[in-house]
């Protein structure tokens, strides 16, 4: 079975710094998804990503899927205490669309 | 993309009952799916639900605790059965539509 790792844990950050988030698959990633979630809510959409090299960006949160297509990585840039929050990311199995498999979360705090 | 509301929100329940939680999808989608995500913990899927069919379930779940319906294409049900603590937890209902996947605001369940 497919496990992600994310790195790292936790983050505290500054505001205004940037910063980025990990997540490495044991597997080939077919499409990687990225959410943010809120203490105890439910998963924001922030992007997906499917073709190896591909990147793409939402306001200041940009996500690139490396060529290999074994890791992404998420770029905050300017961070801002709004950007707090726990960042998750979801891979597809390649076999079955919706059936995603978690990393264990990236829990972020932003100073002001 | 798709907007999704969960029934109830939170609530507390007492070991040995029932809960069923409801899933409103503001379009028709063909796959609807719930997951779990256990406290400090990641998501993980508990089954799909797609109309027409019976749900599939994931290893570790089964239907007789975790029956689903599917009636139509925008609306599905979670029945938690018989709960114990160790059923307490944030359930996501979540759809795949046009090769994005979104999730509900969750529903936080306590059992006592």
């Amino acid at each position: 079975s497919q496990e992600l790792e994310q790195s790292p844990q936790s983050l505290i950050v500054q505001e205004g710094k940037n910063l980025t988030i990990n997540c490495t698959s044991s597997k080939t990633l077919y499409g990687l998804y990225w959410y943010k979630q809120k203490y105890g809510e439910g998963l924001i959409f922030l992007m997906m990503l499917q073709k190896g090299g591909e990147e793409k960006s939402h306001e200041k949160i940009t996500a690139k899927l490396d060529e290999k297509k074994q890791q992404s990585s998420l770029h905050i840039t300017a961070s801002q205490p709004s950007h707090a929050g726990i960042y998750l990311c979801g891979a597809d199995s390649g076999t079955s669309y919706g059936k995603l498999t978690f990393g264990q979360g990236t829990i972020l705090t932003v100073h002001p | 993309s798709a907007v999704i509301s969960q029934k109830p929100s939170r609530d507390i329940c007492q070991r040995g009952t029932s809960l069923t939680i409801q899933c409103q999808v503001d379009s028709q989608v063909t796959m609807m799916f719930w997951y779990r995500q256990q406290p400090g913990q990641s998501l993980t899927l508990i089954a799909t639900a797609n109309q027409g069919s019976e749900a599939t379930y994931e290893s570790g779940f089964v239907i007789d605790k975790f029956p689903i319906s599917r009636p139509n294409l925008t609306f599905s049900t979670l029945t938690v059965s018989n709960m114990s603590p160790e059923d307490s937890s944030i359930y996501l209902c979540s759809v795949f539509e046009g090769y994005e996947q979104y999730f509900g605001p969750g529903t936080r369940l306590t059992v006592t």
